[in-house]
């Protein structure tokens, strides 16, 4: 089956740590998307990529960082920079990256939901 | 720019119930409109997708139609099951692979 997996679905972190959230997908896609979204609030873009090895910063990308090393795999960290990173972390991709044609179509992963203790 | 703009919700409706949850977009140029649901715990699962004016994009019960005279996309559903209950969001993208997405709406569907 192709898709995107995000893993874990729950993740708990110290104040202080640096926690990596996975986010992988079989689609052959080019673009793909980090979003947060807080309780009963909408998607915030965090960081996207549209190419390997390049990704830019979306509307909240302070606290995070990621990496595009694989055409399936962008992983974000957050940092301990981050002041409040209990949230619903999102993934998506979609299949044009650079060509950014405007019919193309985002598909989402499950999600992680990271809580700070 | 870009932006999208949906009814605040939450919204709570009987079961058997007509749904309308508008949606209203502001773009340049020729934009692709989506409907996307996302229940509780989980991620966005597309719904629907119109990708030029006068589209109609359906599924499981649900339509929607790319209006571009009122710049609308509104989701409609003749007869609404407790298992829609869910958060609706509707969502566009356009040239350079920008997706922009309205705050979501609530939906509730009682017995």
């Amino acid at each position: 089956d192709g898709g995107i997996t995000q893993s874990p679905k729950y993740l708990f972190r110290k104040e202080g740590q640096n926690v990596t959230l996975s986010c992988e997908q079989n689609l052959n896609h080019d673009a793909m998307y980090w979003y947060r979204q807080d309780p009963g609030q909408g998607l915030r873009l965090i960081y996207y990529s549209q190419i390997v090895n390049d990704f830019q910063k979306g509307d909240i990308a302070e606290g995070y960082s990621v990496s595009r090393e694989k055409k399936e795999s962008f992983p974000l960290t957050v940092t301990s920079a981050q002041k409040n990173p209990t949230a619903f972390y999102l993934c998506a991709s979609s299949m044009n990256g650079l060509a950014g044609y405007s019919t193309d179509t985002q598909y989402f992963g499950p999600g992680t939901r990271l809580t700070v203790l | 720019g870009n932006s999208v703009t949906q009814m605040e919700g939450p919204v709570t409706l009987s079961e058997e119930a007509f749904l309308t949850i508008n949606c209203t977009y502001t773009a340049t140029g020729y934009p692709s409109l989506f409907w996307y649901v996302q229940y509780p715990g989980e991620g966005l699962q597309l719904l629907l997708k119109a990708t030029k004016a006068d589209d109609k994009g359906s599924n499981k019960g649900f339509e929607a139609t790319y209006r571009k005279e009122t710049t609308s996309f509104h989701l409609e559903k003749g007869s609404v099951q407790v298992s829609d209950s869910a958060v609706y969001f509707c969502a566009l993208i356009n040239t350079g692979n920008q997706f922009y997405f309205g705050t979501g709406t609530s939906l509730t569907v009682i017995p």
